[in-house]
C-alpha cells in the first residue's frame, strides 16, 4: 500500500547510544518531515526537507540530526541519546504546493532511552 | 508566531451523545485547517479539511467549519461511537511557510 514506511516501530536505547530511524514514502512527494510526540505538547517539529536535497530546523532540532538520502528517503540520527529524547517519533510527507495540503504520517517509532 | 490551541481534554461521553471539540488558531496569512484523528497505537490520519474561510470539511459523520471572524475551526459530531475513542489534533498550514502546526491534542474516551 502507499504510504510512510518507517522503522523500526520500537526501539529501547542506552544514554549515550546512537541510532538512525528510517522514513520512505511512495507517493513522490516532495516534502518530508520529522516530528516527536510528547504527552500534553502535541507534535513538535524536529526538521524538514522541503525537497530533495534540502534540509531545515524546526522547533526541537538539538540533539539530532537528518539526512535527505533521495527523494524517497529522509533519515532521522541521534548521536547520543538521552532521557529527554524518550518519545514517539513520526515521519510525514506532503505533495508540493503551499497551503492545502495535509501530510501523510508513517505509523511512528516509539523510543525509549534508559 | 503561527499556534493552535485546542480544549483540554479528555473528553468522556457515553455512546450517542453530541461532541464538541473547541480549536481555535493564531497566523498571518490565509492557513489551511485540518483535524487529525490518532488511535491507540497508530499513526496520524487526516480527518478532515477547510482551505478557505466559510468551507466546511466532514468525513465520517463529523463536521468543522473555517471561521475567518472568530479564528476558529471546531470539530463536532452529531452521535459519537466507541469506536472514536481517540486523540484528536487540530493543526493549520501555513499559505507562507507550508508547516504544520498542531495544537496539543484533545483525548476523547467514548463509552458505551
Amino acid at each position: 500500500n502507499a504510504g510512510v514506511t518507517q522503522t523500526p516501530k520500537f526501539q529501547v536505547l542506552k544514554t549515550g547510544q546512537s541510532m538512525t530511524l528510517q522514513c520512505a514514502q511512495d507517493m513522490n512527494h516532495n516534502s518530508m518531515y520529522w516530528y516527536r510526540q510528547d504527552p500534553g505538547m502535541g507534535l513538535r517539529l524536529i526538521y524538514y526537507s522541503a525537497s530533495e536535497g534540502t534540509t531545515d530546523k524546526g522547533e526541537v532540532p538539538n540533539g539530532y540530526n537528518v539526512s535527505r538520502l533521495n527523494k524517497r528517503e529522509f533519515s532521522l540520527r541521534l548521536e547520543s541519546a538521552a532521557p529527554s529524547q524518550t518519545s514517539v517519533y513520526f515521519c510525514a510527507s506532503s505533495a508540493p504546493g503551499q497551503g492545502t495540503y495535509g501530510y501523510t504520517f508513517g505509523s511512528g517509532t516509539r523510543l525509549t532511552v534508559v | 508566531g503561527n499556534s493552535v490551541t485546542q480544549m483540554e481534554g479528555p473528553v468522556t461521553l457515553s455512546e450517542e451523545a453530541f461532541l464538541t471539540i473547541n480549536c481555535t488558531y493564531t497566523a498571518t496569512g490565509y492557513p489551511s485547517l485540518f483535524w487529525y484523528v490518532q488511535y491507540p497505537g497508530e499513526g496520524l490520519q487526516l480527518l478532515l479539511k477547510a482551505t478557505k474561510a466559510d468551507d466546511k470539511g466532514s468525513n465520517k459523520g463529523f463536521e468543522a467549519t473555517y471561521r475567518k471572524e472568530t479564528t476558529s475551526f471546531h470539530l463536532e459530531k452529531g452521535s459519537v461511537q466507541v469506536s472514536d475513542s481517540a486523540v484528536y489534533f487540530c493543526a493549520l498550514r501555513s499559505s507562507n511557510t507550508g508547516k504544520l502546526i498542531f495544537g496539543q491534542g484533545t483525548t476523547l474516551q467514548v463509552k458505551p
